[in-house]
C-alpha cells in the first residue's frame, strides 16, 4: 500500500524550532518529487515547499523562505521539514504529498499523508 | 504568483442533483508542453485532500465517473452529475504550472440539503 506518514508536530513557543518527518512506503520514494502543504485551522490549503527526487531542485513559499528547510533521505525513504524561527501564523496541519508522474501523465500531488499538527503558542 | 479564484465558496445540493464549481486563474495554465496544469481535490471532513481530477479533465484512479472536469486557459469547471452524501467536503482547485509557487483556490464547501 502506498503510504505517507508524518510525525514531529507539537506545541512550540514562538521563535522555537521543530523538525517534521514524513515516512514513505509502498513506492520507490527516490524517484518522486515531494511537497509540504499546510492548512491553518479552519483555513484553506497553502503550499509550503518542494524538493525534486534527487534534491537538486528546492523551492519555498515566500512565507517560509529563510526559516524552513526541506530535505530528504532517499536511503531512509524519508522527507523532512526543518522549521526555525516559528511564528504564530505557522500554526497548521502539515501534510507531505507526493508528486505523481508517468511518461504520459502528471498527476500533481496524488498521495497525501494524514498530516501532523504544529501549534506555535506561548 | 498565480491567483486561483473559486466560485461559489459554498453550495448546498439535494442528493441526486448536479453541482458545479468554477475556478479561474490569473494566468493561463497552458504550458508550452501542451499540458494544462489544473487539478481538483476533495477534502472530506477530518481527512487530507484527495485527488479527483488531474490535467483539467482526467479522472484519477478510483474516482467515480459522476465527477468531471473541463475548461482551458484560465477558466475551469468541476461538475458532479448527481451529488451523493459521500461527496460532502471542501473542493479545491490547484495549479502547478508555476514553481516556485503552487497555489490553491480558496475552497468550495459542498453540503447536502
Amino acid at each position: 500500500e502506498v503510504q505517507l506518514v508524518e510525525s514531529g508536530g507539537g506545541l512550540i513557543q514562538p521563535g522555537g524550532s521543530l523538525r517534521l518527518s514524513c515516512a514513505a512506503s509502498g513506492f520507490t520514494f527516490s524517484t518522486y518529487s515531494m511537497n509540504w502543504v499546510r492548512q491553518a485551522p479552519g483555513k484553506g490549503l497553502e503550499w509550503v515547499s518542494y524538493i525534486s527526487s534527487s534534491s537538486s531542485t528546492i523551492y519555498y513559499a515566500d512565507s517560509v523562505k529563510g526559516r524552513f528547510t526541506i530535505s530528504r533521505d532517499n536511503a531512509k525513504n524519508s522527507l523532512y521539514l526543518q522549521m526555525n524561527s516559528l511564528r504564530a501564523e505557522d500554526t497548521a496541519m502539515y501534510y507531505c504529498a507526493r508528486e505523481g508522474t508517468t511518461v504520459v501523465d502528471y498527476y500533481g500531488m496524488d498521495v497525501w499523508g494524514q498530516g501532523t499538527t504544529v501549534t506555535v503558542s506561548s | 504568483d498565480i491567483v486561483m479564484t473559486q466560485t461559489p465558496l459554498s453550495l448546498s445540493v439535494t442528493p441526486g442533483q448536479p453541482a458545479s464549481i468554477s475556478c479561474k486563474s490569473s494566468q493561463s495554465l497552458l504550458h508550452s508542453d501542451r499540458k494544462t496544469y489544473l487539478y481538483w481535490y476533495l477534502q472530506k471532513p477530518g481527512q487530507p485532500p484527495q485527488l479527483l481530477i488531474y490535467e483539467v479533465s482526467k479522472r484519477f484512479s478510483g474516482v467515480p465517473d459522476r465527477f468531471s472536469g473541463s475548461g482551458s486557459g484560465t477558466d475551469f469547471t468541476l461538475k458532479i452529475s448527481r451529488v451523493e452524501a459521500e461527496d460532502v467536503g471542501v473542493y479545491y482547485c490547484m495549479q502547478t504550472i508555476q514553481l516556485p509557487s503552487y497555489t490553491f483556490g480558496q475552497g468550495t464547501k459542498l453540503e447536502i440539503k
